[in-house]
């Protein structure tokens, strides 16, 4: 089953709209988040580690006042694209790692957001 | 930044036939993971490598990692229209929390 789950899958709202997308573990915590977007055909670009209780580490090129990311729990981050316009319709995927000892522990991924931008 | 070059982009092939798909790099990674993704979902994985020349095998796939930790191979055997979809590498850097991902490999398998 699921064990990382996001949320709205789907959401189409007009230009200048701030959308919140919710990203929850299951069943473990998960300290460390991570939020990717993909293009058509294309693979996973991480825009930022979510990190709980500090701030988000963003990669380069990716604005942190455009995406605001929350981590304020240990099963629980958001992403906020605010006043969002046609070019920031995407596929944003988010994922989450499991945290126990020293094993390596995969990241699991949640289903996506398809977010469109009219 | 370490990069992980996967390779072929785009593959079509008929029902029955075997592929392989690579991946490489020029930087050690800790472990590395295969992900399959299907459209409008998130990817599902598929297995973790971790040790320099450690096979792993998933019924009709197998997976290497090469004895350096700088490669890793997907081989499926006798491709089934189901096994169509995106399929990802991606290596986890050496402080272990972000991953590298390759372009992808769109597998379609006809019947």
């Amino acid at each position: 089953g699921a064990v990382v789950s996001q949320h709205p899958s789907r959401v189409i709202c007009k230009s200048g709209t701030s959308v919140k997308i919710e990203c929850r573990s299951l069943d473990f915590q998960a300290t460390t988040m991570f939020w990717y977007r993909q293009f058509p055909k294309q693979s996973l670009m991480l825009m930022a580690t979510s990190n709980e209780g500090s701030k988000a580490t963003y990669e380069q090129g990716v604005e942190k006042d455009k995406f605001l990311i929350n981590h304020a729990s240990l099963t629980l981050s958001t992403l906020t694209v605010t006043s969002a316009h046609p070019e920031d319709s995407s596929f944003y995927i988010c994922s989450a790692r499991k945290v126990f000892g020293t094993d390596d522990q995969p990241q699991h991924f949640g289903d996506g957001t398809r977010l469109s931008i009219l | 930044t370490q990069l992980l070059e996967q390779s072929p982009q785009f593959l079509s092939i008929q029902e029955g036939e075997n592929l392989t798909v690579y991946c490489n790099s020029s930087s050690v990674f800790s472990s590395l993971q295969w992900y399959r993704q299907e459209p409008g979902e998130g990817p599902v994985l598929l297995v973790t490598v971790v040790t320099g020349g450690e096979v792993k095998k998933l019924k009709r796939l197998t997976f290497q990692f090469g004895d350096a930790r700088k490669d890793s191979s997907l081989h499926i055997t006798a491709a089934q229209p189901g096994d169509t979809g995106l399929y990802l590498c991606a290596g986890a850097e050496e402080d272990g929390n972000k991953l590298v991902f390759g372009a992808g490999t769109i597998l379609r398998v006809k019947s």
